[in-house]
């Protein structure tokens, strides 16, 4: 089985850099995805980690820990419209996504 | 640029009623899944298919649950017999049958039981 485990809610102030970690235990791990959602709408694809390392992209950096079973997702520069959820979601040995709960991330002026 | 679409947006049905969601992939996309997401949670899986075949099916999903994918393109998902704690939103996403390729979200259907 899996376990993902990310916090359920931050906050942040705009403009500022916030970080949303993830840790995971998995039997086999094929990838990591970092998702936005927010309310009401669908998840949209941020990122991808396979690979121990920092991604960039953007104001978005993701990083990931195969050893750790660790990853994070960095948001530079917060605006207003990055408030959503964040969503991570490893792919195991099925190959089939399964996500966390989600964090809800609050950016305030 | 068409997305995943799914219909209907909204369904409001009465305990014990049967009903039946419709997911249209992204054509090129040989991978399909149905979650299901519940207020304050991630997306749950429930399904997957790659081309018409079933690949996967979720321990959670009860035998009210059946899903079609015949022809490898669209997606139905059935509940029968619905139950009050079926309410939630039902997500379809699709994508390529490729290592790191990301899954590609509709807007669900969100269903309600009176």
């Amino acid at each position: 089985g899996q376990n993902i485990d990310q916090p359920t809610e931050m906050t942040a102030t705009e403009g500022a850099i916030v970080q949303i970690n993830c840790t995971y235990q998995t039997s086999g791990f094929n990838g990591l995805f970092w998702y936005q959602q927010h309310a009401g709408e669908a998840p949209t694809f941020l990122s991808y980690n396979v690979l121990d390392g920092l991604e960039e992209k953007g104001r978005f950096s993701s990083f990931l820990s195969r050893s750790k079973g660790y990853s994070y997702l960095l948001l530079k520069e917060l605006q207003m419209k990055d408030s959503a959820s964040y969503l991570c979601a490893v792919r195991g040995g099925s190959y089939i996504p399964t996500f966390g709960r989600g964090t809800s991330l609050i950016v305030h002026p | 640029d068409t997305g995943v679409s799914q219909d209907p947006r909204h369904k409001i049905t009465k305990r014990g009623q049967n009903v039946t969601f419709r997911c249209d992939p992204i054509s090129e996309h040989n991978r399909l899944y149905w979650y299901r997401q519940t207020l304050g949670q991630g997306p749950e899986f429930l399904t997957y298919f790659q081309n018409e075949a079933q690949l996967e099916k979720s321990r959670l999903l009860s035998d009210r649950f059946s899903a079609e994918r015949p022809k490898g393109s669209f997606s139905t998902l059935e509940i029968q017999r619905t139950e009050q704690g079926d309410s939630a939103m039902y997500l379809c996403a699709s994508s390529l049958d490729r290592g790191g390729m990301p899954q590609h979200f509709g807007d669900g259907t969100r269903l309600s039981i009176l």
